[in-house]
């Protein structure tokens, strides 16, 4: 079957910087994507990888590692709108996105 | 910016009835889906739709959703008989290229909350 995992919910400072992980077993691969969904709207793209390695895009960076399965997204310089729930998706061989739980992340001041 | 625009926001309906859910992709994209969200759990896809026919659809999209593209503009999910199940977050989004070729990312609608009753 098909598996993405994330943690639940994470907790950080304003001003730090927080690391969400991503692992996923899926049937093929052609990419990951990171989206961020506040409570009860849209998902919003933030972040697209297909090649091993670290994409970084201003205080947001994406870093992928095909063989290991797994991709994290690092979040430096926290701000209090950062506050939402971080999701993982890969697009499998069908070019079906696949969706992670989410990471609900809490900042606090 | 251009954007996804979905209607209604909120649908409320009894439990076998059909509600058509509606989208307006972005203009010169050519790949559109839908996805449901039911409350707290994951997004879920349901089905992509390309060049006037589904490409491709998961387990979840059975007989009862059908999708359609009516005119140049509109992209709508139907259910046939709702059921109480159906209840979720409905999200549409579009693509610049077919999800096989140059990937792009997904541009989301704000999403139709239906509420089976």
């Amino acid at each position: 079957g098909q598996n993405i995992d994330q943690p639940t919910e994470m907790t950080a400072t304003e001003g730090a910087i927080v690391q969400i992980n991503c692992t996923y077993q899926t049937s093929g691969f052609n990419g990951l994507f990171w989206y961020q969904q506040h409570a009860g709207e849209a998902p919003t793209f933030l972040s697209y990888n297909v090649l091993d390695g670290l994409e970084e895009k201003g205080r947001f960076s994406s870093f992928l590692s095909r063989s290991k399965g797994y991709s994290y997204l690092l979040l430096k310089e926290l701000q209090m709108k950062d506050s939402a729930s971080y999701l993982c998706a890969v697009l499998d061989s069908n070019y079906q996105l696949i969706w992670g739980a989410g990471t609900k992340l809490i900042i606090k001041p | 910016e251009p954007e996804v625009t979905q209607t209604p926001s909120h649908q409320v309906t009894q439990m076998g009835q059909e509600v058509i859910l509606r989208c307006v992709p972005i203009s010169n994209h050519l790949y559109f889906y839908w996805y449901r969200q039911i409350l707290g759990q994951k997004v879920e896809f349901l089905v992509s739709f390309y060049n006037n026919e589904i490409s491709e659809k998961s387990e979840i999209f059975d007989d009862q959703f059908s999708v359609e593209r009516p005119d140049g503009s509109n992209f709508t999910l139907k259910i046939r008989s709702t059921k109480l199940e159906d209840s979720a977050m409905y999200f549409c989004a579009s693509s610049e290229t077919p999800a096989s070729g140059r990937v792009t990312e997904q541009y989301f609608g704000p999403g139709t909350r239906l509420t089976v009753t």
